[in-house]
């Protein structure tokens, strides 16, 4: 009964370069939401996505930044052109709620480190 | 828009001691979260609540809905509950669940 499991664990990248992390929810869950956490500061809302769907995107940066969490496989955050403020840890969740505004509890991934030189 | 607020910032205590970590949010939500950082950077959901009381283990959380405030109280604290404890709530009510705005954390140590 595996967990929610991101990867790459840890991921370097040179400015410009793109960055695609991973995350494939526990089984039955359907829901994935990404966070970002800077170094030194909080957890942040980016996206919440069901299959083929995004919920909610108010946290996404307008410019660089896309997720797609697809019919088959995993979901995927994407980061083009980095630049050394996306460096940070990206973390992952999964809910195996049903209802759009029905708080479900949540179950986290260990986190993609993104460092970008 | 919600605001949450966690006190305090750290916290060290004796092996043993009973620890009790503050949130509290500036509007009315659905529910609470919980969260355990570990020191290697993993998180843990330890708590989800919208009412009353939850207890696991040594662990026990509260919220007060109407005066918008949650507590988690550790018993018996034990050097492996050293982490960072996050509260977390919904950034609007009604909003999607998991657009969740985080406390800041509390850091706490606990020393043998």
């Amino acid at each position: 009964n595996a967990g929610v499991m991101q990867n790459p664990r840890h991921l370097v990248r040179r400015r410009g370069q793109e960055a695609r992390l991973r995350c494939s929810p526990m089984k039955g869950h359907s829901h994935v939401y990404w966070y970002r956490q800077l170094p030194e500061e909080g957890l942040k809302f980016m996206v919440y996505l069901q299959k083929e769907n995004i919920i909610d995107e108010s946290g996404m940066p307008k410019e660089r930044f896309s997720a797609e969490f697809p019919k088959e496989g995993p979901s995927i955050l994407r980061i083009q052109q980095v630049v050394r403020g996306d460096s940070a840890a990206y973390f992952c969740a999964s809910s195996p709620l049903t209802g759009l505004s029905t708080t479900g509890e949540l179950f986290f991934g260990e986190g993609s480190r993104l460092t970008v030189l | 828009k919600n605001e949450v607020e966690q006190s305090p910032q750290n916290l060290t205590a004796q092996e043993g001691e009973f620890i009790t970590i503050n949130c509290s949010y500036s509007v009315g939500i659905s529910a609470l979260h919980w969260l355990q950082q570990h020191p290697g950077g993993g998180i843990v959901s330890l708590f989800m609540l919208s009412s009353g009381k939850k207890k696991h283990g040594r662990l026990i959380a509260t919220i007060n809905i109407q005066e918008k405030h949650s507590s988690l109280h550790i018993t018996a604290s034990h050097p492996r509950d050293s982490a960072v404890y996050i509260c977390a709530v919904p950034m609007n009510y009604g909003g999607s669940q998991g657009n969740l705005i985080f406390g800041k954390g509390t850091k706490l140590s606990v020393k043998p």
